[in-house]
């Protein structure tokens, strides 16, 4: 148990679907992060959120939508998705976000996307 | 182009033995490294880490070492455990944006 719950775990959508995934984090962090891993592939970084705000959008195509109400809860928005999105999709947090530092980041157990 | 490479995809250890994975980056403006553990079903979770102002950091039964010459770290399990049987992931830290960029990742199978 990390301290960063993720709802749901398994989500199957058709390309017409909206649907948003769901992320808290219960370690008092400013900064969280949506990351996604499709297979046989590194995690890659999609969004970073600092204290509320997105610092960084890591050219995630408009399909994918974030929203950060307050430093505890992070959502990912998703409409008119491909296959190709189909991937494990991880939310973080850490302390802060830093351009100087790196700081620990704390993972959620994923959301597996399956786009049909 | 992968910055942080792991080019072992899987590792087989005997109970007791030695684990070691590796781990190469290109970037030398990465000063900061991480070691991530994930089981299945389960995100990655924080192991271990070390700045590029150290060459060695030891927690328990697992020590990361850098050769920043070799832009080069490993992670070493002693004595390797059944339940240290898991995905490993080294992540490296841009000096100037903070983000993390990982590696592909290796599965290390511990044998009783």
């Amino acid at each position: 148990e990390t301290g960063v719950t993720q709802t749901p775990r398994h989500l199957v959508m058709g390309m017409t679907n909206k649907k948003s995934l769901k992320c808290e984090q219960h370690l008092g962090h400013n900064a969280m992060y949506w990351y996604k891993q499709s297979a046989k592939k590194p995690l890659e970084l999609m969004f970073v959120y600092n204290f509320k705000e997105q610092t960084e959008n890591n050219s995630v195509p408009s399909r994918f939508s974030p929203e950060c109400p307050n430093s505890s809860h992070l959502f990912l928005h998703l409409h008119t998705l491909q296959p190709e999105d189909s991937a494990l999709y991880l939310c973080a947090s850490s302390q802060s976000f830093d351009r100087v530092r790196a700081y620990e980041q704390y993972f959620g157990p994923g959301t597996r996307l399956t786009v049909t | 182009d992968q910055q942080v490479k792991q080019n072992s995809p899987s590792l087989s250890v005997q109970e007791g033995r030695i684990s070691i994975l590796n781990c190469d980056y290109t970037n030398s403006m990465f000063d900061y490294f991480l070691w991530y553990k994930k089981y299945p079903a389960e995100g990655p979770t924080f192991l271990i880490s070390i700045s590029s102002i150290k060459d060695k950091n030891e927690d328990g039964r697992f020590t990361v070492f850098l050769n920043k010459s070799a832009k080069h770290l490993s992670l070493h399990i002693v004595p390797s455990q059944p339940g240290d049987s898991a995905v490993y992931f080294c992540a490296a830290s841009h000096r100037n944006t903070g983000k993390l960029i990982f590696g592909q990742g290796t599965t290390l199978q511990v044998k009783p």
